[in-house]
């Protein structure tokens, strides 16, 4: 499984935009990058998936350059709710088994106002 | 997606003792998943557990210290044995459900604060 590499902690303010990058050189040509999030007291929920350019939904954009070996997960228009960790990982499914999840050390990111 | 439960919440225990942890999710599962997250780190897997098959441990784990089990699709159990004051940690279950098209999605149960005297 590819490694990641991320920043320990990031801080921002209330309405700005927030990019965080996770390094994967590791990468594998089957492995796909997925974010999670995790609020104090709460387990990890999926943010956001993708495997290369470009991945948009409701919670956030992941930007994927053409040698995958990083990402960079963002987040427009941050509030205060948005004050969790936020965990990339990389992993592939191999033959429709079940691919274990591993968790980096994540990124605490602290929203001010 | 699942909706996962554990019982107990929180604990506080005495060293020595053990503790069982129950995960209940809303919907049949084949894998069921056991991490452990102590203070201020992050997430590692202990087991996967899989319905009708004995449970698959991670380095560094052992089934006599966590023994867990899987009577069925919706339910399983970990149990912390013969506690020390190093197993105080959340303990959270997952699933993996894989029926909105993406890959390695779990739903987490929102975990049990283990703490030992």
């Amino acid at each position: 499984l590819a490694k990641t590499t991320q920043p320990i902690s990031m801080d921002s303010y209330e309405g700005q935009e927030v990019n965080i990058t996770c390094s994967h050189n590791n990468i594998a040509t089957n492995d796909y990058i997925t974010w999670y999030q995790q609020f104090p007291s709460q387990g990890p929920r999926f943010i956001i998936q993708g495997y290369k350019t470009k991945v948009t939904n409701e919670v956030a954009s992941l930007f994927i350059p053409a040698d995958r070996k990083s990402s960079t997960l963002s987040l427009p228009r941050v509030s205060l709710s948005d004050t969790a960790v936020y965990y990339c990982l990389v992993g592939a499914l191999y033959g429709g088994a079940t691919n274990k999840l591993i968790f980096g050390t994540g990124t605490l990111l602290a929203v001010q106002p | 997606s699942a909706v996962i439960s554990q019982k107990p919440s929180r604990d506080i225990c005495q060293r020595g003792t053990s503790l069982t942890i129950q995960c209940q999710v809303d919907s049949q599962v084949t894998m069921m998943f056991w991490y452990r997250q102590q203070p201020g780190q992050s997430l590692t897997l202990i087991a996967t557990a899989n319905q009708g098959s004995e449970a698959t441990y991670e380095s560094g784990f052992v089934i006599d210290k966590f023994p867990i089990s899987r009577p069925n699709l919706t339910f399983s159990t970990l149990t912390v044995s013969n506690m020390s004051p190093e197993d105080s940690s959340i303990y959270l279950c997952s699933v993996e459900v894989g029926d909105r098209g993406r890959e390695n999605e779990q739903f987490f149960g929102p975990g049990t604060r283990l703490t030992v005297l």
